[in-house]
């Protein structure tokens, strides 16, 4: 099945300053990238998704980039502001009916001010 | 858009007693609803994947006899920790989809489990 590794498992940055999370799947049928954030005892939250068809995708400081030959996806924050601290999960998926995210581990990202 | 309703949001429950946990899917039908398990500071760990009128099919190492999952409608499934122990203790949340894509998966808002 699936496997997600994901790094760093901490980060931290001086707000304004840039935030890079890897992750890399086993997987090359999986064709559904999503990038969560999750605060202590929330559900997850989706910030950014990018599909197979695409390498790039950006909303606003927010963006992913998606390598499939090497089979790694990153997720990117730019100007990174102190309410971006929160866990950051990556996952991957067939996307198709019935198949489930499978998650990264996680990044607890901290923004100082 | 999509929203699944997931309760309760707490319970504490003595060792030895069973719990329930409840997803509804409000304004769409769940044809798949996947269950997750997470320790804290931990990832997701898929438990179970079920889908409406079939039994679920369990991950590795996830005791079926303990934690049944019934998914008898396409607006309903259940969780329920059976003789449940401290170790069961964890925060455990459901995610569904619809069977028509772009497929997209609505989290449940999680449940908090103390067995004490």
């Amino acid at each position: 099945g699936e496997n997600v590794e994901q790094h760093p498992s901490t980060l931290s940055v001086q707000e304004g300053d840039s935030a890079v999370i890897k992750c890399t799947y086993s997987d090359s049928a999986s064709n559904y990238f999503p990038w969560y954030k999750q605060e202590l005892g929330k559900r997850p939250q989706l910030i950014i998704d990018i599909r197979s068809n695409v390498g790039e995708k950006k909303d606003q400081r927010i963006a992913v980039t998606l390598n499939k030959t090497a089979k790694h996806f990153s997720l990117h924050i730019t100007e990174t502001q102190p309410e971006d601290s929160a866990v950051y999960f990556c996952a991957a998926s067939l996307n198709q009916a019935g198949t489930a995210l499978i998650f990264g581990k996680g990044t607890t990202l901290s923004v100082s001010s | 858009g999509a929203v699944v309703s997931q309760h309760p949001s707490r319970v504490i429950c003595k060792s030895g007693t069973s719990v329930k946990i409840e997803c509804r899917s409000l304004d769409f039908q769940a044809t798949t609803m996947f269950w997750y398990r997470q320790f804290p500071k931990k990832s997701l760990m898929l438990m179970a994947t079920s889908n409406e009128g079939s039994k679920a099919t369990y991950e590795q190492g996830v005791e079926k006899d303990k934690f049944l999952i019934n998914h008898a409608s396409l607006t309903l499934s259940t969780l329920t920790v059976t003789s449940a122990h401290p170790e069961d203790s964890s925060f455990y949340i459901c995610s569904a989809s619809k069977g028509q894509g772009p497929y997209g998966y609505t989290f449940g808002s999680g449940t908090r489990l103390t067995v004490v």
